[in-house]
């Protein structure tokens, strides 16, 4: 079973800023097997990015992410308020990874 | 539009049994796998396990944790999904979320059903 390692477990930052968030693979994988998530207090994690740099519909170009075999990142340009939110990465075999939670300063 | 809604959680004892259902609209559901994930309290994601769809002979995947003990069905007639849940321990208490499988990732979620396994 591959297993996901996201970094920093949290992330403290101003809105404007840039955020960089890591996930890590146990073992390389098929760089169009990754997705990213985003999930909000109270409510349903909801589909950012597949095949590790693809965009779903409806979400903003300020998120971006990269990446390939073992080490994938999640990059939001300029935080908007609403994007303060707990951010999961996923292999598409099933694991996800522990979370990173973007946060106020 | 797409939606799923899940039902059926709930209180349950240990070693106990539950379903979970999830009602599919909005698309064909048998051009689609469909995912199980699970948040336990205060936690992290976890995938619970999937189905693929007719064309892949609705086989099924479980994580190690729930091996043997959940099972996955689908009902495309009636655009639904399925969890059965047995032998309960307090560690699957979660919210369980059915998820639609587009070529991996899961791009519609249900809003989640919570299910308490406790005495």
């Amino acid at each position: 079973e591959t297993v996901l390692t996201q970094s920093p477990g949290a992330l403290s930052l101003s809105p404007g800023e840039r955020a960089t968030l890591s996930c890590r693979a146990s073992q390389s994988i098929n760089n169009i097997h990754l997705a990213w998530y985003q999930q909000k207090p109270g409510q349903a994690p909801r589909l950012l990015i597949y095949g590790a740099s693809s965009r779903a519909s409806g979400i903003p170009d300020r998120f971006s992410g990269s990446g390939s075999e073992t080490e994938f990142t999640l990059t939001i340009s300029r935080l908007e308020p609403e994007d303060f939110a707990v951010y999961y990465c996923h292999q598409y075999g099933g694991s996800f990874g522990g979370g990173t939670k973007v946060e106020i300063k | 539009e797409v939606q799923l809604v899940e039902s059926g959680g709930g209180l349950v004892q240990p070693g106990g049994s539950l379903r979970l259902s999830c009602a599919a609209s909005g698309f064909t559901l048998n051009d689609h796998f469909m995912d199980w994930v699970r948040q336990a309290p205060g936690k992290g994601l976890e995938w619970v396990g999937r189905i693929k769809n007719k064309a892949f002979g609705y086989a099924t995947d479980y994580a190690a944790s729930v091996k043997g003990r959940f099972t996955i069905s689908r009902d495309d007639s009636e655009n639904s999904l399925y969890l059965q849940m047995n032998s309960l321990k307090t560690e699957d208490t979660a919210v369980y979320y059915c998820g639609r499988n587009t070529r991996g990732a899961l791009d519609y979620w249900g809003q989640g059903t919570l299910v308490t396994v406790s005495s």
